[in-house]
C-alpha cells in the first residue's frame, strides 16, 4: 500500500482560500468515507482537522472544511491565516493494509 | 484530560532492537472503544503508521515492517509497547504514540509528544 498522493507544497495570501487533494484509489479513499487530515506545526504532534471526509472535531475552526469526489478526498481552508502555515497529512481507511496517511502538503501563507 | 507519554532509549545501534513504552493516562487503555497506535516521522519527512494494537491484544501491522514488528499491550500497567528489531539507519524517526478510534482508525485525537529514536553505531 503506497502512501496518498498529495501536492508537496501550495501556498496562499491571507484571507485567500487554498486546497489540498488527497488522491487514492478504490480501495481506500474512493472506497470508504474514513478520511481525516491532520494538521502538524514543526516539532509539534499532529492534530486531527477533519474526520469522516467533512466533520470538524469540536474546537476546530469552521474555515477548514472537507470534501471527496471519487478516489480524491480534499481539504480547503478558508480565509487563510498565518496560524495556518504548517503540514497537513491526509489519511484513509484502506482494505489491504487498514491505515495509511498521504504524502503531506506544506502550505505557506505568503 | 488523556495523556500519552513515550519513552524508551533515544539511541539503537543497528541490527539491534529499538523498544518502546507508551504510558497512558487520565483516560483506560481498557475502553472498548479505542485502538491504540505507533506512528514514526523521520526527520525532515511525512507521517508512517507502524501499527495499531486493541486492548484484547488485536493488532494491525504496516505490511513493511510486519516481519521486524511487535506490538503489545499491558492492561495492568496501562501501557502498550513497540518493539522494532534489525534495526538500520532508516529507521531513525521521531515516534509518537496515539488513539485512534474504533470504528474509525483514522480518527486519531490524542498524541504523544514523541521521542526521538537515533540509530547509530
Amino acid at each position: 500500500q503506497s502512501a496518498l498522493t498529495q501536492p508537496a507544497s501550495v501556498s496562499g495570501s491571507p484571507g485567500q482560500s487554498v486546497t489540498i487533494s488527497c488522491s487514492g484509489t478504490r480501495s481506500d479513499v474512493g472506497g470508504y468515507n474514513y478520511v481525516s487530515w491532520y494538521q502538524q506545526h514543526p516539532g509539534k504532534a499532529p492534530k486531527l482537522m477533519i474526520y469522516e471526509v467533512n466533520n470538524r472535531p469540536s474546537g476546530v475552526s469552521s474555515r477548514f472544511s472537507g470534501s471527496k469526489s471519487g478516489n480524491t478526498a480534499s481539504l480547503t481552508i478558508s480565509g487563510l491565516q498565518a496560524e495556518d502555515e504548517a503540514d497537513y497529512y491526509c489519511s484513509s481507511y484502506t482494505s489491504s493494509t487498514v491505515f495509511v496517511f498521504g504524502t503531506g502538503t506544506k502550505v505557506t501563507v505568503l | 484530560q488523556l495523556q500519552l507519554q513515550e519513552s524508551g532509549p533515544g539511541l539503537v545501534k543497528p541490527s539491534e532492537t529499538l523498544s518502546l513504552t507508551c504510558s497512558v493516562s487520565s483516560g483506560s487503555i481498557s475502553s472498548t472503544n479505542y485502538y491504540w497506535v505507533w506512528i514514526r516521522q523521520p526527520p525532515g519527512k511525512g507521517l508512517e503508521w507502524i501499527g495499531t494494537i486493541y486492548y484484547g491484544g488485536t493488532t494491525y501491522y504496516n505490511p513493511s515492517l510486519k516481519s521486524r514488528l511487535t506490538i503489545s499491550v499491558d492492561t495492568s500497567k496501562n501501557q502498550f509497547s513497540l518493539k522494532l528489531s534489525s534495526v538500520t539507519a532508516a529507521d531513525t524517526a521521531l515516534f509518537f504514540c496515539a488513539r485512534q478510534l474504533y470504528g474509525d482508525l483514522t480518527r486519531i485525537d490524542y498524541w504523544g509528544q514523541g521521542t526521538l529514536v537515533t540509530v547509530s553505531s
